[in-house]
């Protein structure tokens, strides 16, 4: 199975201040349309996962505009140009190129 | 507004069976596939089944193939997962989700199941 690696798995932030978060995976999740199928989750305390991007950098409905993410094949990053309390929650990237679908450990981030 | 709401989860002992529904309302269910996704506590999530939009196509994770069994009623915009013989470690709480990975990606608010003797 594909086997992603997030870092950093902690990442305390001061509110106003940009964070970022790096998913590696095991294989490449190119295909032939010349996507990455790389998504990107935030897991709010004692809520649902919601997912913020699909397709490595398409930002989901209603996400704001500080949430971005880029990368193809192997390497991907989720930035968040100015953190906000409400950011606050544990960080996953899920891959959809081929079953079993698999997660990273996730990232949790906290407000410093 | 798009609804997920998941039931059918609880207590029981290893060995024992459960059924979990997932009742969809706000799209068209017909027109996705759909997923259960688990977390045990203090736990990332791990994909477990999926099918397609007219029930014909599953898949499973390897921890639950054989013992585990997706279906759904388009009829009845209903999801469901049969799972027999549980074990200690499926204990978790179970998510049906609507497009997973996708720009529709969509999550239940989740239903625990607890495995214990």
């Amino acid at each position: 199975e594909i086997v992603l690696t997030q870092s950093p798995l902690s990442l305390p932030v001061t509110p106003g201040e940009p964070a970022s978060i790096s998913c590696s995976s095991s294989e490449s999740l190119l295909r032939s349309n010349g996507r990455s199928y790389l998504s990107w989750y935030l897991q709010k305390p004692g809520q649902s996962p919601q997912i913020l991007i699909y397709v490595a950098s398409n930002r989901a409905s209603g996400v704001p505009d500080r949430f971005s993410g880029s990368g193809s094949g192997t390497d991907f990053t989720l930035q968040i140009s100015r953190v906000e309390a409400e950011d606050v929650g544990v960080y996953y990237c899920m891959q959809g190129q081929r079953t079993p679908y698999t997660f990273g450990q996730g990232t949790k981030l906290e407000i410093k | 507004e798009v609804q997920l709401v998941e039931s059918g989860g609880g207590l029981l002992q290893p060995g024992g069976s459960l059924r979990l529904s997932c009742a969809a309302s706000g799209f068209t269910f017909s027109s996705f596939w759909m997923h259960w996704v688990r977390q045990a506590p203090g736990q990332g999530p791990v994909w477990v089944s999926h099918i397609g939009r007219d029930g014909t196509y599953t898949e499973y994770a390897d921890s639950v193939r054989g013992r585990f069994t997706i279906s759904r009623d388009n009829a009845r915009n209903t999801l469901y997962l049969q799972m027999n013989s549980l074990r200690v470690e499926d204990t978790a709480v179970y998510y049906c989700v609507r497009d997973l990975y996708g720009r529709d990606d969509f999550w239940g608010q989740g239903n625990l199941v607890t495995v214990s003797s």
